[in-house]
């Protein structure tokens, strides 16, 4: 089974660019590895996918090194409104499309 | 329409209560979930439907009872739960198994 690691928290002051971090092991080549943003309360929120080199949206970006054994979700200038989860998901095997949850990375931004 | 909408947003029911949670979206997604999510946890994958046919259940108590009627519709029948039982339920839909999943809001389930 992959087993996704992440941060448990991490803080950022407004206007900063935020970073977070997964490790996936035993994820397949064309696995694909895709971030979440949760507020409480509701259900999550798609924000990127990708499965090798660089992802950009509107929102964020996706790194994915060559190895693939870890992806950067980096979050430009955030502000106050993206204090939330963000939630790493991989496959919870390789080749598998049944999605395993990170435990999350609770982001708070600083004014 | 781009939503997963559920209803009822809130729900208390004893333990020997039947209820049902309801799942709809009309994006044309063939691909259907249930989640449980307690307090400070992510989503644990609990059904997956595709194409209307139970594809995936994660060894779910019998007394959660999904059900698809049609390619728009997703109900979760409870039964006799227990108080452990209490959390919030999200459906998500994909346009395939593989995809992005798009999340309803949520049932909060009490059970007393």
């Amino acid at each position: 089974l992959a087993k996704i690691t992440q941060p448990i928290s991490m803080d950022s002051y407004e206007g900063q660019e935020v970073n977070i971090t997964c490790s996936h092991n035993n994820i397949a080549t064309n696995d694909y590895i895709t971030w979440y943003q949760q507020f409480p309360s509701q259900g999550p929120r798609f924000i990127i996918q990708g499965y090798k080199t660089k992802v950009t949206n509107e929102v964020a970006s996706l790194f994915i090194p060559a190895d693939r054994k870890s992806s950067t979700l980096s979050l430009p200038r955030v502000s106050l409104s993206d204090t939330a989860v963000y939630y790493c998901l991989g496959p919870q095997g390789a080749g598998s499309y049944q999605l395993t949850f990170g435990k999350g990375t609770k982001l708070s931004v600083i004014p | 329409d781009t939503e997963v909408t559920q209803t009822p947003k809130h729900l208390v029911m004893g333990m020997t209560n039947k209820k049902s949670l309801k799942c709809e979206q009309h994006m044309g997604h063939r691909a259907m979930y249930w989640y449980k999510q307690k307090a400070k946890k992510p989503p644990e994958l609990m059904f997956v439907y595709s194409y209307e046919k139970l594809s995936i259940n994660e060894s779910v108590p019998s007394r959660f009872s999904p059900e698809c009627p049609n390619s728009s519709l997703l109900n979760l029948h409870l039964h006799a739960l227990q108080p452990e039982d209490s959390a919030l339920y999200l459906c998500a839909s994909s346009t395939t198994p593989y995809n992005e999943q798009f999340f309803g809001p949520g049932t909060r389930l009490t059970v007393l």
